[in-house]
Order: structure tokens, then C-alpha cells, then sequence
């Protein structure tokens, strides 16, 4: 099961939009809606931001928004802020195939 | 409160085994699969697999299929992750996070461990 494709490093003003992409095969991403986006800063746990490929955790901004075409999912960003900066992981569920769960191969957001 | 307790940080010498501890409090241990997630030192997220709480039964990634156990003690509410065979490039910090009930995704993680294999 080879990791999902994500570009690695997205940068963008405070106050602008940024969009991450996600890109699996259909196998995964583009078989199950069942794509989850995490945040993670420096040193701490990762945290879930969007599961099922648009939905939000209670407590979770909604500049977070995520969408999914084909074997792409995205998650954007909107509002831009400091505390975005961070590492972002997409997930998808495989059942079926080698392994239940894949994850992307991780995309730095940078905050001008 | 909610929340996965990891074991400390281990040192193993190559090809030795390791044992990761995760204990749950604040919620129903049984109600919810427990995935071990694991990221190398300045890598991305790997997903190694998930237990059962409430049946035991188990499901790894290919990738580590023969060299993984997970095992859970519903007693104390823990799971445990154990890989033997232990590599230079199994240094890692290992996570567990919980499977959302009725989502697939991971709503609740750990600190999680920091492995070092060295000799």
C-alpha cells in the first residue's frame, strides 16, 4: 500500500486561502468517502481537523473545509492564521485492499 | 477527563523486542478500536494496525505482519503494542489513537512513545 501523494510544503499570507491535495488511487481515496485530514505542531499528537471528507469535529474552526474529486481529496484552509502553521496529514480508509488505513505523505503549511 | 496515557521512552539494541503500553481513561476502553500510528523522526504518519478492545482480535499492515503483536488487558483498560525483530529504522515515536465510533478515523490520540534503536 504505497503512501498518499501530498504536495510537501504549501505557504500562504495571514488572512489568505490555501489548498492542500491528497491524491490515493481507487482503492482508497477514491473508493471510500471516509478521507480524515490531521493537524499536528512540533512535538505534540496529531489532531483530527476534518473526517469524512468534509466533516468537522465539534471545537474545530470552520476555516477548515475539506472536498473530495476522483482519487483527490483537499483540505482548505481559509482565513489563514499563525496558529495554522503546522503539518497536515490526509487519511484514508482502504478496507479491501492490503491495509485498512493509508495516510498521506504529509504537506508543511507555512504562515508568511 | 478523556485521554490515552503512553508508556515511557524506550532504548533497544537491534533485534530485540519492545513492548508500548497505551492506557485509556475517561471512556468506554471496549467501545472503540485502538490503531497504533507510528512516525519515524522528521517523517510522516505510518498506520500499523488496530486491536479490539472487546474481542481481542487484531489487524496489522502488511508491512508489519509476523513482527507486530497487539494485545489488550480490559481489566486495566490498556492496549499494548510489541515488535520484535527491532531495526535502526524502527526508531520512532509509536501512537496510539482511537478509532471514532461509528467513523473511520482517529479522534483521540496519545503522546505517544519514542522507541530508539541503537547500538
Amino acid at each position: 500500500q504505497s503512501a498518499l501523494t501530498q504536495p510537501a510544503s504549501v505557504s500562504g499570507s495571514p488572512g489568505q486561502s490555501i489548498t492542500i491535495s491528497c491524491t490515493g488511487t481507487t482503492t482508497d481515496v477514491g473508493r471510500h468517502n471516509s478521507v480524515s485530514w490531521y493537524q499536528q505542531h512540533p512535538r505534540e499528537a496529531p489532531k483530527l481537523m476534518i473526517f469524512d471528507v468534509t466533516e468537522r469535529p465539534s471545537g474545530v474552526s470552520n476555516r477548515f473545509s475539506g472536498s473530495k474529486s476522483g482519487n483527490t481529496a483537499s483540505l482548505t484552509i481559509s482565513g489563514l492564521q499563525a496558529e495554522d502553521e503546522a503539518d497536515y496529514y490526509c487519511c484514508s480508509f482502504a478496507g479491501g485492499s492490503s491495509d485498512d488505513y493509508v495516510f498521506g505523505t504529509g504537506t508543511k503549511v507555512t504562515v508568511l | 477527563q478523556v485521554q490515552l496515557v503512553h508508556s515511557g521512552a524506550e532504548v533497544k539494541m537491534p533485534g530485540a523486542s519492545v513492548r508500548v503500553s497505551c492506557k485509556a481513561s475517561g471512556y468506554t476502553f471496549k467501545a472503540h478500536f485502538l490503531h497504533w500510528v507510528r512516525q519515524a523522526p522528521g517523517q510522516g504518519l505510518e498506520w500499523m494496525g488496530w486491536v479490539n478492545p472487546n474481542s481481542g482480535a487484531t489487524l496489522f499492515a502488511q508491512k508489519f505482519q509476523g513482527r507486530v503483536t497487539m494485545t489488550r488487558d480490559t481489566s486495566i483498560n490498556t492496549a499494548y503494542m510489541e515488535l520484535s525483530g527491532l531495526r535502526s529504522d524502527d526508531t520512532a515515536v509509536y501512537y496510539c489513537a482511537r478509532e471514532s465510533s461509528g467513523y473511520r478515523n482517529f479522534d483521540l490520540w496519545g503522546r505517544g512513545t519514542l522507541v530508539s534503536v541503537s547500538s
